[in-house]
């Protein structure tokens, strides 16, 4: 099973203050991805990488940017938080044949 | 632009019986089809179906593929009430597609399994 890790789980922050999700996997993967899940709904992905430098945006607009620098590391930025950014935010990875492997998550509140 | 449709939305039984969820899709250059169950954390992945692998088989859970038809079913006999979770269906795309690498989710069924 893949070990893929997300910090912090539970986050609640004034609105226009800037936050970093941050996900790390140890399992080598290329492929990561973010998703966003409001409670009891569906997730949607928000930005995906298929490598290092390599960042595209998901099917879901979304206000926050994200990074690649290396393999492991894919953290999720949003520059000026909002009350419409609380959500669950979801980090996931896969190897080539392997499937999907989420992370924990990490909920968001802004206040 | 990819498509799953998970019915039904929310299902209530009791222990001992046997539900089936429904997937159906469209997608392009399909590559396979995910199952996960999702408690009250992250989705825990249940089977993968490629067409070389339209059936898996775990334990009381058990899912097919369809290719013709574009659908999947996830079967769970005797249920528990540990079985109670929201079941999520997903579909990747082939390389070369736009879609290449990702996951589509549909909105999930939500099982609920009483004592």
């Amino acid at each position: 099973e893949a070990d893929i890790y997300q910090t912090p789980r539970y986050l609640v922050i004034g609105t226009g203050k800037k936050i970093t999700l941050e996900c790390s996997q140890t399992m080598g993967h290329d492929k990561m991805y973010w998703y966003q899940q409001d409670p009891g709904m569906e997730l949607h992905l928000i930005h995906y990488s298929y490598g290092v430098n390599s960042t595209e945006k998901g099917d879901l607009s979304s206000e926050s940017t994200v990074s690649r620098i290396r393999t492991e590391h894919f953290p999720l930025t949003l520059e000026s938080a909002r009350p419409s950014h609380t959500s669950q935010y979801l980090c996931a990875s896969r190897g080539v044949v392997s499937p999907l492997h989420f992370g924990n998550g990490t909920r968001l509140t802004v206040t | 632009e990819d498509k799953v449709v998970q019915s039904p939305l929310s299902l209530v039984v009791h222990e001992g019986d046997t539900v089936t969820l429904n997937c159906s899709y469209e997608v392009t250059n399909f590559r396979s089809l995910l199952w996960y169950k999702q408690e009250k954390k992250a989705p825990t992945f249940l089977f993968m179906l490629t067409s070389s692998g339209i059936e898996k088989k775990s334990g009381r859970l058990s899912s097919i593929l369809d290719k013709k038809e574009l659908f999947s079913i996830l079967n769970i006999t005797a249920t528990q009430t540990g079985d109670s979770a929201v079941y999520l269906c997903a579909v990747e795309a082939r390389a070369g597609g736009t879609s290449y690498g990702k996951l589509t989710f549909g909105q999930g069924t939500i099982l609920t399994v009483h004592p």
